[in-house]
């Protein structure tokens, strides 16, 4: 069975300081990795995502995600944060042939000034 | 080309009350997805159509039906609703490569 870890619900930051948003995975086979941003009353929007190839993903906004098989983690990173980066942030996977998505439980990003 | 949109956008309904929600998709997408979203729950999966024509259950699918009444459009059937199922409903659609989820801005649900 698949199943995707966001440890942290939240995260306080200040501007301009960096920022990592954790995600695990477990997976017998071998899947697809993504991030979405939801901004409050919307829906999700594609951050970046993982196909193969590279290991460091970047993405818009400046984000950037890491895939680490060994440790079957995709950590989501910026280096500095805006204000306007308050959100709430999804890992996703989807294994490789299949068409089901499964996603975290997400982690609010709030930045503070 | 107005991407993933669903209607209505808020519904109140009483306990008992059927509903449909509309989901529709101009990308030419194969796959649609029905999707519930509750508060540190993330988004878990009602229903999806690999195609058209085709349906699947997801993760919790108990008091929903749904329908792929073409390649365009996906609709999910609350036939008595009860106040567990209040939550932001989100549609998706994924087009040739299944790489990419394309979301809908989501129809919050009261049942009272």
């Amino acid at each position: 069975a698949q199943s995707v870890t966001q440890l942290d619900s939240q995260v306080p930051v200040f501007e301009e300081a960096p920022v990592e948003l954790r995600c695990n995975y477990s997976s017998s086979v071998s899947v697809y990795l993504f991030w979405y941003v939801q901004y409050p009353n919307q829906g999700l929007q594609l951050l970046l995502k993982y196909l193969s190839g590279s290991t460091l993903v970047k993405g818009i906004n400046g984000f950037e995600a890491e895939f680490n098989k060994s440790h079957t983690s995709f950590h989501l990173r910026k280096p500095s944060v805006h204000i306007s980066d308050t959100a709430e942030y999804f890992c996703a996977v989807r294994m490789y042939n299949f068409n089901k998505f499964y996603f975290g439980s997400g982690t609010k990003l709030n930045v503070k000034p | 080309n107005a991407g993933v949109t669903q209607t209505p956008k808020f519904q109140v309904l009483k306990t008992g009350q059927s509903m449909t929600l509309q989901c529709a998709q101009d990308m030419n997408h194969n796959s649609m997805y029905w999707y519930r979203q509750d508060p540190g729950m993330g988004l878990r999966l009602i229903y999806y159509s690999a195609s058209e024509g085709t349906t699947d259950k997801g993760e919790v699918p108990n008091g929903y039906n749904v329908s792929r009444l073409n390649k365009r459009e996906f609709s999910l059937r609350l036939e008595s609703a009860a106040p567990s199922q209040t939550s932001v409903y989100f549609c998706a659609s994924t087009g040739g490569n299944q790489e990419t989820q394309y979301f809908g801005p989501g129809t919050r649900l009261l049942v009272l």
